[in-house]
């Protein structure tokens, strides 16, 4: 079974640039997350997409982050502009149904300079 | 204070030992309870998954979830070069799916 996959695995950008990360998730799975991990720290959940509505996106910075899941299936996370302090590994993870085990990417890893 | 408590180590042992992770939460809706390994430039892999308080084994890892006290332990028994990882836990409840993390312990383990 092919896990969930994620592009790009590193960006470089500076501040104030726009930048988009995209994630396939293990097919069949129709709740979708997007963490975020600062070096350090455990994964922080942005948003949580069942199918490709919005559960939970209370922690996502909602002036400049945005996410969809359009046809319920590939998601895309943007930030626009990003800051100094968005640095860090987006991970996105996907499950059968809420509340089921959740099955993590490899991350993309965001420098912002 | 955070929601989840962590010491993030580093912790070292030499192989063949028990290791001892730990994590307390303030939380009382969280039901659920994860312990993720992370390596490095990973993504984080399921360990072991528990609901209830007790214990849960897994070949050489047993999970244990005190929830009157709010502490949860991972234990990894015959402890091997390979276990050496950041390992997370993970909690959710209360009507909401997405995972709290600790920040991660990073455990070594000396041949």
């Amino acid at each position: 079974e092919a896990g969930v996959a994620q592009s790009p695995r590193y960006k470089i950008i500076e501040k104030r640039q726009s930048v988009a990360f995209w994630c396939n998730p293990i097919s069949g799975h129709a709740t979708l997350y997007w963490y975020q991990q600062i070096l350090g720290q455990g994964p922080k959940l942005l948003i949580q997409f069942q199918n490709n509505g919005v559960v939970d996106d209370s922690q996502l910075p909602k002036d400049r982050f945005s996410a969809e899941r359009l046809k319920g299936v590939d998601s895309t996370l943007k930030i626009q502009p990003a800051k100094l302090e968005d640095s860090a590994v987006y991970l996105c993870a996907s499950s059968l149904a809420q509340r089921e085990t959740q099955y993590f990417g490899p991350g993309t890893r965001l420098l912002v300079l | 204070q955070k929601e989840v408590e962590q010491d993030p180590g580093p912790l070292s042992v030499p192989e063949g030992a028990i290791v001892s992770l730990n994590c307390t939460y303030s939380n009382s809706a969280f039901q659920y309870f994860m312990w993720y390994r992370q390596y490095s430039r990973k993504g984080p892999e399921l360990l072991m998954y528990t609901y209830s308080s007790g214990n849960k084994e897994d070949g050489r890892f047993t999970a244990q979830v005190d929830k009157s006290s709010k502490y949860i332990s991972l234990f990894i028994r015959d402890s091997q070069p390979s276990d050496s990882a950041t390992y997370l836990c993970a909690m959710c409840g209360g009507g909401a799916d997405g995972l709290t993390f600790g920040k991660g312990t990073h455990l070594i383990i000396q041949p």
